[in-house]
């Protein structure tokens, strides 16, 4: 079973550019969970889908963050316009819709430096 | 809202020798989960072992063991025989009982394993 994946794993942009982040669940997972950690600072949540839709999304910073999950597959995070704030390590998670103790599946994390 | 405190940023040990990674939590509800995962570095995160709550024994998995007191909202993580491949940052985290929860992670532990 493949685990999940983001793409792309670094990504290094100016102020005020445009960044989309890819992450892929495991198939079969219904939730899908966006997480950031800032240098230094806890892993936070970003928000939660179940399918396709947003079932939680108290943890985005602010309108610059839209996230998406067309079809309840892959999910994208899109910032726009990035600031220097942004910067941080983006991670995606997954897990089974059924309750089976609550395990998020980690994705390696997209690494975001904002210049 | 819940709170996870892990307040030694770094620690070392011996190859084969034993520590023990300290984490605090704070919360109102009494059904939950706590969990410490493990990144190695430039590696995915994954889990290394879950507690649930309502259950008194302390869960282990092969050399890792937990100490988790309840009432004292602690959950510290023993590892035994450490190994080289032991290396990595350490999170705790906390999520409530139920299918549809966010993780809140401490700020993580650097551990490093030396030969």
């Amino acid at each position: 079973e493949a685990g999940v994946t983001q793409f792309p794993s670094h990504s290094v942009i100016e102020k005020g550019q445009t960044v989309t982040l890819r992450c892929d669940p495991i198939s079969g997972h219904d939730n899908l969970y966006w997480y950031r950690r800032v240098m230094g600072k806890e892993i936070k949540f970003l928000l939660h889908f179940v399918k396709e839709s947003k079932q939680d999304e108290s943890g985005m910073p602010n309108n610059r963050f839209l996230a998406e999950r067309t079809g309840g597959t892959y999910s994208t995070l899109k910032v726009q316009p990035a600031e220097l704030e942004d910067s941080g390590v983006y991670f995606c998670a997954s897990s089974r819709r059924d309750f089976v103790g609550n395990e998020q599946f980690f994705g390696p994390g997209t690494r975001l430096t904002v210049l | 809202a819940q709170t996870v405190t892990q307040s030694q940023p770094e620690m070392s040990v011996q190859e084969a020798e034993t520590v023990t990674l300290s984490c605090t939590y704070d919360t109102s509800e009494s059904n939950y989960y706590l969990f410490w995962y493990k990144q190695p570095p430039s590696r995915q995160m994954i889990l290394v072992i879950r507690q649930e709550a309502y259950k008194q024994q302390n869960a282990t998995e092969n050399r890792f063991s937990v100490n988790f007191q309840k009432a004292a909202k602690s959950f510290s993580l023993k590892i035994s025989d450490s190994q080289l491949g032991d290396t990595a940052m350490y999170f705790c985290a906390f999520i409530l009982r139920g299918a549809n929860s966010k993780l809140t992670f401490g700020k993580g532990i650097t551990l490093s394993v030396r030969p």
